[in-house]
């Protein structure tokens, strides 16, 4: 049962240019949603996250959306910079339980 | 700050053999996770521990894999007996607290041949 999907594999964005990670969630009970990213041979670090009540989330460059009647969540990354080649990981919790994660997103930036 | 150490960072070894995974959280943090990620998958809980209680190990499969947090500071998680289904990377990750951020370790490659 895949709580959190990411259905894309692997996107390749242009440097500057806008990256948007899409990610969908199927349990309307979750209240809690962020974003990992993970370079190779590395442990996720946590890069954004929302909170159910609000719908949009900035840190610099990161955004995070959330639409909670489509059940779905998007990372923003603007201007995309050549460090920003990783893996991306959603997860969802409802309160303090556990963490789900999505199959996560290769995004690769070209100079 | 030190971050979350794990060892050893890469481990072959043939089915039916036995391994152990430890790790150490990062000072002060309570809570501690074991998460088994397959190869084009995303991290799966296997066990989380509060103090050197288990919270959570709903998804870790008993008749082969356990885990101990002894003192509730270290722990340690073994496998045994492998099978080729078992390769993957094992993070551990700790957060202050349940609900809190977690921070990951770099995990460990597992390679059952």
């Amino acid at each position: 049962d895949q709580q959190v999907k990411q259905n894309s594999p692997s996107l390749s964005v242009q440097e500057g240019r806008i990256s948007i990670l899409n990610c969908d969630y199927t349990n309307s009970m979750f209240d809690y949603f962020l974003w990992y990213k993970k370079y190779p041979a590395e442990g996720p670090t946590f890069l954004i996250s929302i909170s159910s009540i609000k719908d949009k989330n900035e840190d610099g460059r990161f955004t995070v959306f959330l639409n909670k009647s489509a059940k779905h969540l998007s990372l923003h990354i603007v201007p995309s910079q050549p460090g920003d080649s990783a893996v991306y990981f959603c997860a969802a919790r409802r309160g303090a339980q556990k963490l789900v994660f999505g199959q996560g997103t290769r995004l690769t930036i070209n100079p | 700050e030190a971050g979350v150490a794990q060892s050893p960072r890469y481990k072959i070894i043939e089915k039916r053999q036995s391994v152990a995974f430890w790790c150490n959280p990062i000072s002060g943090h309570a809570t501690l996770y074991w998460y088994q990620q397959i190869l084009g998958q995303g991290p799966k809980l296997l066990i989380q521990f509060q103090n050197n209680g288990v919270v959570d190990d709903s998804q870790l499969p008993k008749d082969r894999f356990s885990a101990e947090r002894l003192k509730g500071v270290d722990s340690t998680l073994k496998i045994q007996p492998a099978k080729l289904e078992d390769s993957a990377v094992y993070l551990c990750a700790s957060s202050l607290a349940r609900g809190s951020e977690a921070f990951f370790g770099q995990g460990t490659r597992l390679t059952v041949v």
